[in-house]
């Protein structure tokens, strides 16, 4: 079945330590991005990527870093930089342009700082 | 600024028909997306309208007003199913979403 595959589900880090999500797709899609939810408000845009190697920052980047040396994988590294990192992260693809075509989410990761 | 507007939470009752509203204030226009979300799950793309009037797709309508900046997503024949948080998004001006902070639905024998 295709689709797009979070992991882990939960994961927790001690502060000042790096930690990698990880997200894989087999839908062939080109355009993949990394999404925060918090309660109370709406999803906040990492990083996204629309090609293989280029990635560009969304609203939120400060603290985070990504790759994409593949098409089927976007993982994300959260830094010790980022000031605070406990939420739900959520990995996003589509066909084309989040903007202009159905969006595919994964199960997320809800990362707690501890 | 970028602001999208939807009720925290709504209560309504199995069988019955429930409207959840979302009126935003962007920079540019190029769409408006409604996805659902149940409790710690992956959001999953219900519709998207572009251009002003209404769009069925089974139990699940959704309306656009492009002047009046507001749509609305129409759910009927409400199941126990349909428990979830259902989020509005607005394509801006740089194809990019802008979401709202969801709308949580409760639905009641």
């Amino acid at each position: 079945d295709g689709g797009i595959t979070q992991s882990p589900k939960y994961l927790f880090r001690k502060e000042g330590q790096n930690v990698t999500l990880s997200c894989e797709q087999n839908l062939n899609h080109d355009a993949m991005y990394w999404y925060r939810q918090d309660p109370g408000q709406g999803l906040r845009l990492i990083y996204y990527s629309q090609i293989v190697n280029d990635f560009q920052k969304g609203d939120i980047a400060e603290g985070y870093s990504v790759s994409r040396e593949k098409k089927e994988s976007f993982p994300l590294t959260v830094t010790s930089a980022q000031k605070n990192p406990t939420a739900f992260y959520l990995c996003a693809s589509s066909i084309l342009n989040i903007g202009t075509a159905e969006a595919f989410f994964g199960q997320g990761t809800r990362l707690t700082v501890v | 600024g970028q602001n999208i507007d939807q009720p925290t939470e709504m209560t309504a009752t199995e069988g019955a028909i429930v409207q959840i509203n979302c009126t935003y204030q962007t920079s540019g226009f190029n769409g408006l997306f409604w996805y659902q979300q149940h409790a710690g799950e992956a959001p999953t793309f219900l519709s998207y309208n572009v251009l002003d009037g209404l769009e069925e797709k089974g139990r699940f309508s959704s309306f656009l007003s492009r002047s009046k900046g507001y749509s609305y997503l129409l759910l009927k024949e409400l199941q126990m199913k349909d428990s979830a948080s259902y989020l509005c998004a607005v394509v801006d001006s740089n194809y990019q979403l802008i979401w709202g902070a969801g709308t949580k639905l409760i639905i009641k024998p």
